[in-house]
C-alpha cells in the first residue's frame, strides 16, 4: 500500500506480557518516528529512526520499551513485561526527509490495553 | 509541562461559517509548527505548517496564522463543512529537529 501500515490494529495483553508492535513506513521513507498517544491527548515522542540508525530514544518511558529498524524499512515497537500505564495508542510516521521535521505521515495506530 | 496548549477541548460551528482553533506555546525555540487532522480509528493527518518567518501560511479554505510575540497560532477554516469534522491538534518543532511536540487536540464539529 501508499501508507504507513501498523499491525496488529489492536492488542490486548496481559499485565507482564511482552507485546510487540510493527510499523512498515512508506516506502522510501528514511526517517521512522514512534509516538505514544494517551486517552484525551496528543502523541508523545518515543523514538526516532533516520534509516537503521535510532537517533533519539529521549521520549521512551523507560528500559521496558525497546524500538528497532534492522535494515532501515520495518520497524518494531517491543515493550516487555507490559504495565497498565502502557495502555495506549501507539502510532508510527515516516517522513523523507533525514535532517529536519517536516509533515509526517502517520499510520492508524495501534491500541494496546493491558489488563 | 505542557509546552504546547490548545485550551479549547472543543468547538461547534454552522456549516458555512468560520472555525477558529486556537494554540499556545510556550518553548520560544520552536520555529516550526503545523496543524494535524484526525478522523476516528485512523491516524493523523497533515493538514497545513508555517515556520517562523511568515505571519500566515493559507491553502485553500485553510489559513494558519502565527503570532510570534504571544506565542500563538490559530487555525481558519473558512467555510466550514460537515466533513470538516475531526480532531485538530496542533504540533511544533525546532525545524532542524526530529522531533514534534503535540497539543492535547481539539474536537471541531460542524453542523449541517
Amino acid at each position: 500500500g501508499a501508507g504507513v501500515s501498523q499491525s496488529p490494529r489492536y492488542k490486548v495483553a496481559k499485565r507482564g506480557q511482552d507485546v510487540a508492535l510493527r510499523c512498515d513506513p512508506i516506502s522510501g521513507h528514511v526517517s521512522l518516528f514512534w509516538y505514544q498517544q494517551a486517552l484525551g491527548q496528543g502523541p508523545e515522542f518515543l523514538t526516532y529512526f533516520q534509516n537503521e540508525a535510532q537517533l533519539d530514544k529521549s521520549g521512551l518511558p523507560s528500559d521496558r520499551f525497546f524500538a528497532e529498524r534492522p535494515e532501515g524499512s520495518v520497524s518494531t515497537l517491543k515493550i516487555q513485561r507490559t504495565q497498565q500505564e502502557d495502555s495506549a495508542v501507539y502510532l508510527c510516521a515516516s517522513s523523507l526527509a533525514p535532517d529536519r521535521v517536516e509533515k509526517l505521515f502517520f499510520g492508524s495506530g495501534t491500541q494496546l490495553s493491558v489488563l | 509541562d505542557q509546552q504546547v496548549k490548545q485550551n479549547s477541548p472543543s468547538l461547534s460551528v454552522q456549516e458555512g461559517r468560520i472555525s477558529i482553533l486556537n494554540c499556545d506555546y510556550t518553548n520560544s525555540m520552536f520555529d516550526y509548527f503545523l496543524w494535524y487532522k484526525k478522523y476516528p480509528a485512523e491516524g493523523p493527518t497533515f493538514l497545513i505548517s508555517i515556520s517562523s518567518i511568515k505571519d500566515k501560511n493559507e491553502d485553500g479554505r485553510f489559513t494558519v496564522f502565527l503570532n510570534k510575540s504571544a506565542k500563538h497560532l490559530s487555525l481558519h477554516i473558512v467555510p466550514s463543512q460537515p466533513g470538516d469534522s475531526a480532531v485538530y491538534f496542533c504540533a511544533a518543532s525546532v525545524l532542524y529537529g526530529n522531533k514534534l511536540v503535540f497539543g492535547a487536540g481539539t474536537i471541531l464539529r460542524v453542523k449541517s
